[in-house]
């Protein structure tokens, strides 16, 4: 499979604890993105790398959120003392630069992160 | 079948019929569009992409339609499928060319009836 994944797909923890999710893009992708997806909601922006460059920072990153790049490929993004209002689907994304192909972007299955 | 987006997020329609989904965008200086289908537990699949030199888009059984002037985007879905039940979302890019995050809408829940 080529395709952007996510691991782990589910996570359930207690509030106050730590978690954190990885995203292995397509390989020649060089833009990455995270996404955070409440029920009933459209995909909301959290964070955009291009290579190992943090571009762009959402509002809805608080200083609890911390994502990395750190070679340019896979990407991780923590959660530290985690809240109950921190429960959504995090999607991750890659997409091609600007000038090749269409610049879509291709989404992983999501990791769901349930809170206690 | 049509939906109206934010104010009627359901769309319901008849295997073989047409459906029409429709999404009014905010910021005037988006340039690039795309809409998505999201299944249950799964993530968002592209669909169709626009342009915003472009006002009309064909695919296979799907037509993407962008109307600048009132900021309008609607997919046509011609002859559906129960395959086609999903939430579709379009999502908005205000300059394609750096990168920037793309925009999503809420998104419309589309139920085929056998």
């Amino acid at each position: 499979d080529t395709g952007v994944s996510q691991d782990p797909r589910h996570k359930i923890t207690k509030r106050g604890q730590n978690v954190t999710f990885r995203c292995d893009p397509i390989s020649e992708h060089n833009r990455l993105y995270w996404y955070r997806q409440t029920l009933g909601q459209g995909p909301e922006f959290l964070t955009y790398f291009q290579n190992e460059a943090q571009l762009e920072k959402s509002r809805l990153l608080s200083d609890r959120f911390s994502a990395e790049r750190p070679k340019g490929s896979f990407s991780t993004l923590e959660i530290q003392r985690t809240e109950q209002g921190d429960s959504a689907m995090y999607l991750c994304a890659s997409s091609l630069r600007a000038g090749v192909g269409s610049g879509e972007l291709f989404f992983g299955e999501g990791s769901r992160l349930t809170v206690l | 079948g049509e939906s109206v987006g934010l104010h009627l997020p359901t769309l319901s329609v008849q295997e073989g019929d047409n459906s029409i989904i429709n999404c009014a965008y905010s910021n005037s200086a988006s340039d690039y569009f795309i809409w998505y289908k999201q299944e249950s537990g799964k993530g968002p699949q592209f669909i169709i992409d626009i342009r915003s030199n472009m006002d009309k888009r064909q695919g296979q059984r799907v037509t993407v339609l962008l109307n600048k002037t009132v900021k309008h985007l609607s997919l046509q879905i011609a002859a559906t499928q129960p395959g086609d039940s999903a939430v579709y979302f379009c999502a908005e890019n205000r300059n394609r060319d750096t990168g920037n995050q793309f925009y999503f809408g809420t998104g419309t829940s589309l139920t085929v009836i056998p």
